[in-house]
């Protein structure tokens, strides 16, 4: 079956540590995105990838970094710098480049991350 | 800039009675609108999507919404709920131009009364 896989499911982080975030899609599509979910907030754009090896910031990049060297992975670095990163992160992806308007975005089942 | 406002963010209803949640948006262009669906510690799952044609849509699990141009508008609805309808519902618009990103309402959670 396709689809996106985040791993872990819950992760715990101790104050001053880098920890990243996995995920992967086997559904050869070519945007992949990262959210970031805060109760009563709704979900906010961190980063976002259009084609391997390109990215943008999306909306609250800061205290965060990507990578895109394949198409099927795109994993998010939570680092030290992020003040606040206790959240919910969900991964998401569409299906081309340009990542137009009408492309429905698929999520993955999300990573908690919990800062100790 | 656009915004998509979810009025409620706790809705509760009866169980077989309507469902209505709201979202309006501001963009002085039509945007391309959806709804998704969440449950407890889970990913988001499209419920169903407008980007042209007929402004009645149709979606899983019986929910549809209509997009009403001249209320910006997009509010979903189910005629009779189910308890197995409870979850967190988000409402999101994609710009018709620019770089295409959506833009997502704050949510709003249906609990289903027995």
């Amino acid at each position: 079956d396709g689809g996106i896989t985040q791993s872990p499911k819950y992760l715990f982080r101790k104050e001053g540590q880098n920890v990243t975030l996995s995920c992967e899609q086997n559904l050869n599509h070519d945007a992949m995105y990262w959210y970031r979910q805060d109760p009563g907030q709704g979900l906010r754009l961190i980063y976002y990838s259009q084609i391997v090896n390109d990215f943008q910031k999306g909306d609250i990049a800061e205290g965060y970094s990507v990578s895109r060297e394949k198409k099927e992975s795109f994993p998010l670095t939570v680092t030290s710098a992020q003040k606040n990163p206790t959240a919910f992160y969900l991964c998401a992806s569409s299906i081309t480049p340009s990542g137009r308007a009408t492309d429905t975005q698929y999520f993955g089942p999300g990573t908690r991350l919990t800062v100790l | 800039a656009q915004s998509v406002t979810q009025l409620g963010s706790h809705v509760s209803v009866s169980e077989g009675a309507l469902v209505l949640l709201r979202c309006n948006y501001s963009s002085s262009v039509p945007p391309y609108l959806f709804w998704y669906v969440q449950y407890p510690n889970q990913g988001l799952q499209l419920l169903l999507k407008y980007t042209t044609g007929a402004t009645l849509v149709k979606g899983i699990n019986g929910f549809e919404a209509e997009f009403k141009k001249s209320e910006t508008s997009f509010h979903l609805t189910k005629p009779s709920a189910h308890m197995s309808d409870a979850a967190e519902y988000f409402c999101a618009v994609n710009p018709t131009s620019g770089t295409y990103k959506y833009i997502f309402g704050t949510g709003t959670r249906l609990k289903v009364l027995a």
